[in-house]
């Protein structure tokens, strides 16, 4: 398997499940991320890690909590979400160098409905 | 207001019509991304580009620094090209900063 995977590729939850995203990279990178996209608004970064380690969090809220143990794997873990959270999450890699122009590997995306 | 700005928001065109996608950004940066969204959510990585001008097929992507602008063009539109077009800029580190997009219809 090649690029960027993610599953669920489509998941409903209720408010007071607890569920978990999943994201792998077979391209060796570096560094991987978890964006937002809500209908009619610009993608939004979560979460940047970057050799395994945390190098962003983006405001996001407790209710999202990410897990990256090692760098071809990214877990995003979801627990007392709200409707509001309802969105298309969005996994990406690329192999960060010095000069930050590396293009970003998108994963296919879990659609989110929170009941 | 948003960082980068796309226009137009939505484009409708006939198959084979040259298409023009717009960005303009406000800050300063290291790399210019175009990217495609295809109904399902998939994202593809179309170019990047730090100056000049790049052509991938029918696809191709202008960058002017000093006016903080972009075009990407599509020539000879095929309904296939129908799908979101994105642009984000690089700031010099590991973020890109997002615009809204643009939804291209191409009708046959």
């Amino acid at each position: 398997e090649t690029g960027v995977t993610q599953t669920p590729r489509h998941l409903v939850m209720g408010m007071t499940n607890k569920k978990s995203l999943k994201c792998e990279q077979h391209l060796g990178h570096n560094a991987m991320y978890w964006y937002k996209q809500s209908a009619k608004k610009p993608l939004e970064l979560m979460f940047v890690y970057n050799f395994k380690e945390q190098t962003e969090n983006n405001s996001v809220p407790s209710r999202f909590s990410p897990e990256c143990p090692n760098s071809s794997h990214l877990f995003l873990h979801l627990h007392t979400l709200q409707p509001e959270d309802s969105a298309l999450y969005l996994c990406a890699s690329s192999q960060v160098g010095r000069q930050g122009r590396e293009t970003q590997y998108f994963g296919p995306g879990t659609r989110l409905l929170v009941l | 207001k948003n960082e980068v700005e796309q226009s137009p928001q939505n484009l409708t065109a006939q198959e084979g019509e040259f298409i023009t996608i717009n960005c303009s950004y406000s800050v300063g940066i290291s790399a210019l991304h175009w990217l495609q969204q295809h109904p399902g959510g998939g994202i593809v990585s179309l170019f990047m580009l730090s100056s000049g001008k790049k052509k991938h097929g029918r696809l191709i992507a202008t960058i002017n620094i000093q006016e903080k602008h972009s075009s990407l063009h599509i020539t000879a539109s095929h309904p296939r090209d129908s799908a979101v077009y994105i642009c984000a800029v690089g700031l010099g580190n590991e973020k890109l900063t997002f615009g809204t997009g643009t939804r291209l219809t191409i009708i046959p």
